[in-house]
């Protein structure tokens, strides 16, 4: 079946300016999750939804960063008035519940800050 | 979430066997040990995990002593295209999903 899907895969944008990236998760995956990875650097972790409960923030880096999960499958990060230490790759990953299960990572976007 | 300690890198050669070892004296009761791939331009792949003594897919081995300390990945027989990094990590995933990634070891495969 299909796997987890991002979009856009890259993404270059202005200092200051607003982008939104996608992660549409494996079908049926109820944890879906966001990690960061800067350039020679390992995985961050910034937030992560378990079906309906209440999304765990605790990796944000900072308010410019949100996240949403409509209808517990399609999820949306942001990054208002982007700044250049944010261009890293954003990656994306599902599992079929939160717990001891494989995470599933998507391609990734990369975005860059110029 | 238990920290880990891997080495940065290691080279190997084609057809060689490759052990990995990563140390996690913190690591508590209930937590698990999971083993990620990860190769350039690409998200993490999952490879393994273990709690205890040995597990085998047809991926890797995973080693894990009495005391849990520390795990070791084994790949048989490597070739040029398990160039990689390779992630070890620690913890109780029922309480929280989210993965803490280390540094991971560079794995080089040469001809």
């Amino acid at each position: 079946g299909a796997g987890v899907s991002q979009s856009p895969s890259n993404k270059v944008t202005e200092k200051g300016k607003d982008v939104e990236l996608r992660c549409d998760p494996i079908s049926g995956h109820t944890a879906l999750y966001w990690y960061r990875q800067s350039l020679g650097q390992g995985l961050e972790f910034l937030i992560y939804f378990q079906g309906n409960s209440a999304p765990d923030k605790s990796g944000l880096p900072s308010d410019r960063f949100s996240a949403e999960r409509t209808g517990g499958s399609v999820s949306t990060l942001t990054i208002q008035r982007t700044q250049q230490e944010d261009s890293a790759v954003y990656l994306c990953a599902s599992s079929l519940r939160q717990g001891a299960e494989t995470q599933y990572f998507g391609p990734g976007t990369r975005l860059l800050v110029l | 979430l238990a920290k880990t300690t891997q080495p940065i890198s290691m080279d190997s050669y084609e057809g060689q066997e490759v052990n990995i070892t990563c140390s996690h004296n913190n690591i508590a009761t209930n937590d698990y040990i999971t083993w990620y791939q990860q190769f350039p331009s690409q998200g993490p792949r999952f490879i393994i995990q273990g709690y205890k003594t040995k597990v085998t897919n047809e991926v890797a081995s995973l080693f894990i002593p009495a005391d849990r300390k520390s795990s070791t990945l084994s790949l048989p027989r490597v070739s040029l295209s398990d160039t990689a990094v390779y992630y070890c990590l620690v913890g109780d995933y029922n309480q929280g999903g989210k993965l803490i990634f280390g540094q991971g070891t560079e794995l080089s495969v040469k001809p």
